[in-house]
């Protein structure tokens, strides 16, 4: 069954450092999520992208994080410079569309910030 | 924005009994309401959806009910299992496509054999 892929499992980084998180999502998947679990607590919602640009985002997705989707498969969330406080579990989860609006969700990458 | 509220916290049960989950939702426009399965340190998987043209919608041990005039939706698990004790959470969804999913606080929920 194809499922959602998330590299690395595990990031670990200094506070005000750069990361980019990647996903693969579900090759014939049209929409494409970033989400976030501080430890404990409930998923929150980052963003969605189709076609090439978001078309949602809340507030927690600033100016610190953007996504790209660089080539035909992978689909990228970069923090520009990260704070103590973006330690968490990030998922990238994906759906068909179409009226099909099942997501998929990766097993997840945990950012741990020093 | 969308606010989704969940109750309970904290669920237990004897195994065989049922469980039932609460959520309601703000915003009227939310058409689309999946329900998630997460076991501890594991991704969220979907155990069923419903969206708002449906009232209900049942698959095996697990139902969902939804009253949108009421703005409530409810997970109803029976005959409760050990392997169902998990942290489940409800979500509201707006669109057609690209989904602002609103997840709520999440039930854990303990099945004791």
């Amino acid at each position: 069954e194809p499922e959602v892929t998330q590299t690395p499992s595990h990031q670990v980084t200094q506070m005000g450092q750069e990361v980019i998180l990647r996903c693969v999502p579900i090759s014939n998947h049209l929409y494409f999520y970033w989400y976030r679990q501080i430890l404990g607590q409930k998923v929150e919602f980052l963003v969605s992208f189709y076609n090439n640009e978001i078309s949602e985002k809340s507030e927690i997705f600033d100016d610190q994080f953007s996504v790209e989707r660089p080539d035909g498969s992978n689909f990228t969330l970069k923090i520009r410079s990260t704070k103590l406080e973006d330690s968490a579990m990030y998922f990238c989860a994906s759906s068909e569309g179409q009226g099909k609006n099942i997501q998929y969700f990766g097993a997840g990458t945990r950012l741990s910030v020093l | 924005g969308e606010n989704v509220e969940q109750h309970p916290s904290t669920l237990s049960v004897q195994e065989g009994d049922s469980a039932v989950i609460k959520c309601t939702y703000s915003d009227s426009a939310s058409n689309y309401f999946p329900w998630y399965k997460q076991e501890l340190g594991k991704r969220p998987q979907l155990i069923i959806d419903i969206r708002s043209n449906v009232g209900e919608k049942k698959d095996q041990r697990i139902a969902v009910t939804l009253n949108k005039t009421a703005k409530h939706f409810s997970l109803h698990i029976t005959e409760t299992q050990p392997e169902d004790s998990a942290v489940y959470f409800c979500a509201a969804s707006i669109g057609t496509g690209g989904f602002k999913t609103i997840f709520g606080a999440g039930t854990r929920l303990f099945v004791k054999a």
